[in-house]
């Protein structure tokens, strides 16, 4: 079955650094695009970065681009968020998801249980 | 940017009894629409897909309707395990992607 399992999550502090990464099995790793979305505490959901297949193409958020960088290695069925110069605003649980449908009917069909990032001093 | 808003914010309802979840779009997103049910300490699911389709495992009690602007997420009969948040979403402009602000079925 489908799993994605994400790990990497912790307290840091603001303007410092922090890798997460998703361990994805049960299904051809390599043929879907993948995302981060994120969930403040007592929060709504907020979709984070995208990355193709193959990653060769990367969409980020507004909130997170220039600070955050998605990648994937296909080889280890793995997905990455480096996530640079943190602020208290990006303390969220941060969720891995599949993407499920083509084109411009895109939503996700599984989710990690996801890992939590505190940003504070 | 297209905006989901949802409605109401919260609901209140007894088991057995139909809930009605409303997701309105700013702007027509055809039938681009898909619905998640998310309980406290849990990562969201996928209910519905393409606005009206069940995905897979999902109770039948569970319908999504609508199309172009106005989006609805019906459960015909309460069940105990239903009251968690709602979320609506879509994906937005180039490779963007949004969700409504969720509503929250809770037991009366």
């Amino acid at each position: 079955q489908v799993q994605l399992v994400e790990s990497g999550g912790g307290v840091v502090q603001p303007g410092r650094s922090l890798r997460l990464s998703c361990a994805a099995s049960g299904f051809t790793f390599s043929s879907y695009a993948m995302h981060w979305v994120r969930q403040a505490p007592g929060k709504g959901l907020e979709w984070v970065a995208i990355i193709s297949y193959g990653g060769n193409n990367k969409y980020y958020a507004d909130s997170v681009k220039g600070r955050f960088t998605i990648s994937r290695d296909n080889s280890r069925n793995t997905l990455y968020l480096h996530m640079s110069s943190l602020r208290a605003e990006d303390t969220a649980a941060y969720y891995c998801a599949r993407e499920g449908g083509s084109g411009w009917n895109v939503y996700f069909d599984y989710w990690g249980q996801g890992t939590l990032v505190t940003v504070s001093s | 940017e297209i905006v989901l808003t949802q409605s109401p914010a919260t609901l209140s309802l007894s088991p057995g009894e139909r809930a009605t979840l409303s997701c309105r779009a700013s702007q027509s997103v055809s039938n681009y629409l898909a619905w998640y049910q998310q309980k406290p300490g849990q990562a969201p699911r996928l209910l519905i897909y393409d606005a009206s389709n069940r995905a897979p495992g999902i109770p039948a009690r569970f319908s999504g309707s609508g199309s172009g602007t106005d989006f609805t997420l019906t459960i015909s009969s309460l069940e105990p395990e239903d009251f968690a948040v709602y979320y609506c979403q879509q994906r937005n402009n180039w490779r963007m992607y949004t969700f409504g602000q969720g509503t929250k079925l809770e037991i009366k």
